[in-house]
């Protein structure tokens, strides 16, 4: 019962950005979005998240538009390390909650 | 590195046979998640633990058990063993179980995994 929609898979240049889309079309007031990463079956790893305004940290960039109804992160330089499948993800995140990971976006950067 | 740890990395058993994951949340965290991740299911939810307690549960089976100690770690018992049961099994921590204590997020930190193998 994921709530997100993402690309089954993008190709990014090694050194470029890489923006991965995310559609939430039915996200309500307050859940947040949130990314993962999962390099090669380790465990998966938090990036960022965000409730409505954009969000930046030390790993990537999240943009949420307006009406909240989609996000996309941004990995302003990738590497091949970069390489991952990429989970987006929206939830209250509150008491008992419980992440639903989809099939996610597989990213592969190439040099 | 995340801080939570899980042990063993590797577990190789036969069906009907009874194993124990162990999980060690990150330092102050109160939280710990279990969930499953197999080829055909992707990652799904198991169960959770705050502070000694169960908090919510997700499609985890009969067979399957699990608690949280004093100390905080958290172990998951899987029994009676079957072939399906072979799956990467993942712990998660966070620092509670959410609420306005954390204005409303509760980000989960990931271990390492366990991959369980039942031939």
């Amino acid at each position: 019962d994921a709530k997100t929609t993402q690309p089954p898979s993008m190709d990014c240049a090694e050194g470029r950005a890489a923006n991965l889309p995310c559609n939430h079309s039915t996200i309500s007031g307050n859940e947040y979005v949130y990314w993962y990463r999962q390099i090669h079956s380790q465990g998966p790893q938090y990036i960022i998240h965000g409730l409505k305004n954009n969000e930046t940290n030390e790993m990537a960039s999240l943009i949420i538009t307006e009406d909240r109804k989609s996000s996309t992160l941004i990995l302003p330089h990738a590497t091949l390390r970069d390489t991952a499948v990429y989970y987006c993800i929206v939830t209250i995140m509150e008491y008992g909650n419980k992440l639903v990971f989809g099939a996610g976006t597989i990213l592969r950067v190439k040099s | 590195d995340s801080g939570v740890t899980q042990t063993p990395k590797h577990l190789i058993t036969a069906t009907g046979q009874r194993v124990t994951l162990r999980c060690s949340p990150r330092s102050g965290d109160l939280s710990v998640y279990w969930y499953q991740q197999s080829l055909d299911q992707g990652l799904q939810f198991l169960i959770q633990y705050y502070n000694g307690e169960e908090r919510a549960k997700g499609n985890i089976l009969e067979r399957f058990s699990a608690q949280q100690f004093p100390d905080l770690h958290s172990e998951l018992n899987l029994s009676s063993l079957e072939l399906g049961d072979s799956a990467l099994y993942f712990c998660a921590s966070s620092v509670d179980a959410g609420g306005s204590g954390s204005g409303g997020t509760d980000t989960q930190y990931f271990g390492p995994g366990t991959r369980l193998t039942v031939l």
